[in-house]
């Protein structure tokens, strides 16, 4: 069964740095996502991306977060200048629809920064 | 603005005792629901949603408008049901773009 796959798994970074979190969807879906659960607390929606805009986003997703489908595999989160506040799970998404279907989730990235 | 509260974050039961997973929400529109479950070591999947009424390993959800409720429940909890579980909304209505709402989550352990 094809699954959504994120690299890597674990990242260190220290404050300030530039992140780039990959993920690979499933191949024959149109839309993505990225959520983040910082420890202890509930999954949070990050952003949507569907034909390669962005469709929605949070508030947390400032102007330092950015996204993008460089190809037609790929899909990647940006953190610009990292804070420790952004040290988080940070899960990619895919799903044929954007509405009412299954969303397929990755593992996660497990950010760390220090 | 939409939210989903899940009031317990532990449950505990043992094993063929049954099991609710209580579940409440706030949205104005229409709103689409689902639990999704994480098992230990495993990534967050989709146990069910209730536009599909369907029971899965046992569970169903039913969708209380007037409560705004969608509890989770299993008649005789199993070992392997043991994990985290999260109740999520989506907008269902009008644009959509698929925005997961989640819950805090309930972790369930089942005792032999």
């Amino acid at each position: 069964e094809p699954e959504v796959t994120q690299t890597p798994s674990h990242q260190v970074t220290q404050m300030g740095q530039e992140v780039i979190l990959r993920c690979v969807p499933i191949s024959n879906h149109l839309y993505f996502y990225w959520y983040r659960q910082i420890l202890g607390q509930k999954v949070e929606f990050l952003v949507s991306f569907y034909n390669n805009e962005i469709s929605e986003k949070s508030e947390i997703f400032d102007d330092q977060f950015s996204v993008e489908r460089p190809d037609g595999s790929n899909f990647t989160l940006k953190i610009r200048s990292t804070k420790l506040e952004d040290s988080a799970m940070y899960f990619c998404a895919s799903s044929f629809s954007g509405s009412v279907y299954e969303q397929y989730f990755g593992p996660g990235t497990r950010l760390t920064v220090t | 603005a939409q939210r989903v509260t899940q009031p317990e974050k532990l449950l505990s039961v043992f094993k063929g005792a049954p099991v609710e997973l209580k579940c409440n929400y706030s949205y104005s529109g229409s709103p689409e629901l689902f639990w999704y479950v994480q098992y230990s070591r495993q990534r967050l999947q989709l146990l069910l949603r209730h536009i599909s009424r369907e029971s899965i390993k046992g569970f169903t959800a039913d969708l209380n408008k007037g409560e705004t409720s969608f509890h989770l429940k299993k008649p005789f909890a199993q070992e392997e049901d043991s994990a985290m579980y999260y109740c999520a909304l989506i907008n269902a209505g009008g644009t959509s773009y698929g925005k997961l709402t989640f819950g805090q989550g309930t972790i369930l352990t089942v005792h032999p």
